[in-house]
Order: C-alpha cells, then sequence, then structure tokens
C-alpha cells in the first residue's frame, strides 16, 4: 500500500538554527508530492508541489526539493513565527491522495 | 480572496444525535474534499466530489456517515447516530480541477466535533 512517513515527529530549533524535515514515500506512481504548513486550530496551508525527482522548489527561509524516495522541507535560519506543523502529502496515479502525520517544528526565540 | 469556509467552527452534540457539517469551497473550485483529523494521526479521507457527484466515497468509516454537494458549490457532511469515536476535527478542501489534474487542495479550518 502506498504511504507517507515523515520525520522526526517533533522538532525544537534555535531561531536561526537551520535544519531539514523528511518526508519519506513508497508509491506505485508519483504523480504528486505536496508540503502544506498548518497552525493549531487552522487548516492546512498549501506551500509546494513537486512532480519529478531532481525538482526543487523555494519560498522565503523554506526549500522543498524531492527524489525517487522522499523529500526534504530545508528551513534556512527559521524565526518563531515558522512555528507550526509541516505536512507531506502525495497523489498516485490511481489518483488517490495519502497525507503523512506531519512534523511539530517549534523555533525557540 | 475567500477561502474555503466552514462552519460550525465548533460542536459539540451528546451521542446518538445527528449532526450536519457544512462547507463553502472557493468560488470556482469544482473538486471538493472532505477529510478527518484526529489528535496525533494524519488526515483521513472520507469523500470527494467533483461538481454535484462523489466518484469516490472509499473513506467513509460507516453508513452513519453521508455527504452531499449542491449547485456544484455546497457540500454538507451528515453524521448520523453520532458516537464518541466521531469525535474529530472535519477539515474540507477544494481545488480548482478534478482529482486527475493534479491541483493543490485548499483548506477550511474545520470544524471541531466533540460527542459527549
Amino acid at each position: 500500500e502506498d504511504q507517507v512517513t515523515q520525520s522526526p515527529e517533533a522538532l525544537r530549533l534555535q531561531e536561526g538554527e537551520s535544519s531539514s524535515l523528511n518526508c519519506s514515500y513508497t508509491v506505485s506512481g508519483l504523480r504528486g508530492l505536496f508540503w502544506y504548513r498548518q497552525d493549531p486550530g487552522k487548516g492546512p496551508e498549501f506551500l509546494f508541489t513537486l512532480y519529478s525527482a531532481g525538482e526543487e522548489k523555494e519560498k522565503e527561509r523554506l526549500k522543498a526539493t524531492l527524489t525517487k524516495k522522499e523529500s526534504f522541507l530545508h528551513i534556512t535560519a527559521p524565526k518563531p513565527e515558522d512555528s507550526a506543523t509541516y505536512l507531506c502529502a502525495l497523489t498516485n496515479t490511481g489518483n488517490q491522495f495519502y497525507f503523512g502525520t506531519g512534523t511539530s517544528l517549534t523555533v525557540i526565540p | 480572496g475567500a477561502g474555503v469556509s466552514q462552519s460550525p467552527s465548533n460542536k459539540v452534540t451528546e451521542k446518538g444525535k445527528d449532526v450536519e457539517l457544512r462547507c463553502d469551497p472557493i468560488s470556482g473550485h469544482t473538486a471538493l474534499y472532505w477529510y478527518r483529523q484526529s489528535l496525533g494521526q494524519g488526515l483521513e479521507f472520507l469523500i470527494y466530489f467533483q461538481g454535484n457527484s462523489a466518484p469516490d466515497k472509499s473513506g467513509l468509516p460507516s453508513d452513519r456517515f453521508s455527504a452531499e454537494r449542491t449547485g456544484g458549490s455546497v457540500s454538507t457532511l451528515t453524521i448520523q447516530r453520532t458516537q464518541q469515536e466521531d469525535s474529530a476535527v472535519y477539515l474540507c478542501a477544494s481545488s480548482l480541477e478534478d482529482r486527475v489534474s493534479n491541483q493543490p487542495q485548499h483548506f477550511g479550518d474545520g470544524t471541531r466535533l466533540s460527542i459527549l
């Protein structure tokens, strides 16, 4: 069965301390991989879509990359306002949508 | 512009009662999705609408759950004879085109349902 696994479950960083979140996946045929940000009490907010291995997308301090087995969300010099849960999701060639359980990021001032 | 709107934002009800949750998608979005999110769990897919039809109902957990969409816009998720295990946040999302097009989904802030 297709699945998405995110690690770590939780991550605490000092402000300015860069790091990466991991999204590993197994899929019969990948159509797209998505990253979302979710703040407490809110719905997920779309960040990026990646379609093929080697693709990269950037937005402010965030950069998403994709290989054939995993995706990384790199956070450069994070700020406290980057604290949130980051969700990874994918669609397969059967048009099914799978979400990971997320990484809870806390950035300490 | 206006995003996906869900109501109510919170709902507390007694076990055995029926509840209706409403979703107003982004104007012009033809695809609409319902998900359930429990504490510490990932999003659980419930149902997908394309226009007013639901080609994928595979995620509905039991026949107590049903959903409809009218006018290609507003959708209602109904849970009959609620049970305590139905307590969760119910999220609605919409996207510009059908599921095949791989468009990102845009989410509302959900309805937090608590069954006493």
